[in-house]
């Protein structure tokens, strides 16, 4: 299994809306990261959580909250987003550690109206 | 700061053509260097992965090179297919940290046609 599952692939939610992004991933890998897409553009990283501990935060607004409940699974909770906040957001994980392979999920396309 | 930078922005060939897409990175130091192809909405997917001292690596109809001393890489697609229409991103890992802390490019924008 090589697979990064990311649920829902579609959202779309208000400002005042709270929501859950969710990614799981079984290839054993202690490395999983959030990025954001705009259209167009190259991912931006958002966080990186390495042995479920937050390791990088790239000064993402608090509106956006990741969570790591264990090593399989990486979760953004998103509250009080603005539209601007609207895009592709992919997860992603890795072995923790240089030169491994880093695999990526679908995507969920986030709207915020 | 750490770029990378790549070229064309777009490109469009014929069903059956060779391309050739380049990528230039000032990160430094070094780790590797990836390829991943990216369709409109969907994950970008792993296409090949260098180290510094790897010169060339193959997969497939996809043929990457790299060199370290002047920092630029390619990726060689031969006898493309429809299927090849895709973004392509070249994306470089400097030796730093245990998570990888990737540098995209902006990629190349590839329309094969018949």
């Amino acid at each position: 299994d090589t697979e990064v599952t990311q649920t829902p692939k579609h959202l779309v939610m208000g400002m005042t809306n709270k929501k859950s992004l969710k990614c799981e991933q079984h290839m054993g890998h202690r490395a999983m990261y959030w990025y954001k897409q705009k259209a167009k553009k190259p991912p931006e990283l958002m966080f990186v959580y390495s042995y479920e501990k937050l390791s990088i935060n790239e000064s993402v607004p608090s509106r956006f909250s990741p969570e790591c409940p264990n090593s399989s699974l990486l979760n953004l909770h998103l509250h009080a987003l603005q539209p601007e906040d609207s895009a592709l957001y992919l997860c992603a994980s890795s072995q923790a550690g240089m030169n491994t392979e880093a695999f990526f999920g679908q995507g969920t396309r986030l709207t915020v109206v | 700061k750490n770029q990378v930078e790549q070229s064309p922005q777009s490109l469009i060939i014929l069903e059956g053509k060779n391309c050739t897409l380049q990528c230039n990175y000032t990160v430094s130091p070094f780790s590797n260097l990836r390829w991943y192809k990216q369709d409109t909405g969907r994950g970008p997917v792993s296409l090949t992965i260098m180290t510094f001292s790897e010169n060339t690596k193959s997969n497939g109809r996809y043929t990457a090179t790299l060199d370290a001393d002047t920092k630029q890489s390619s990726l060689h697609i031969t006898a493309s297919q429809l299927s090849d229409s895709a973004s392509y991103i070249c994306v470089v890992s400097p030796n730093t940290g245990t998570a990888s802390k990737l540098t995209f490019g902006t990629g190349t924008r590839l329309q094969v046609t018949l």
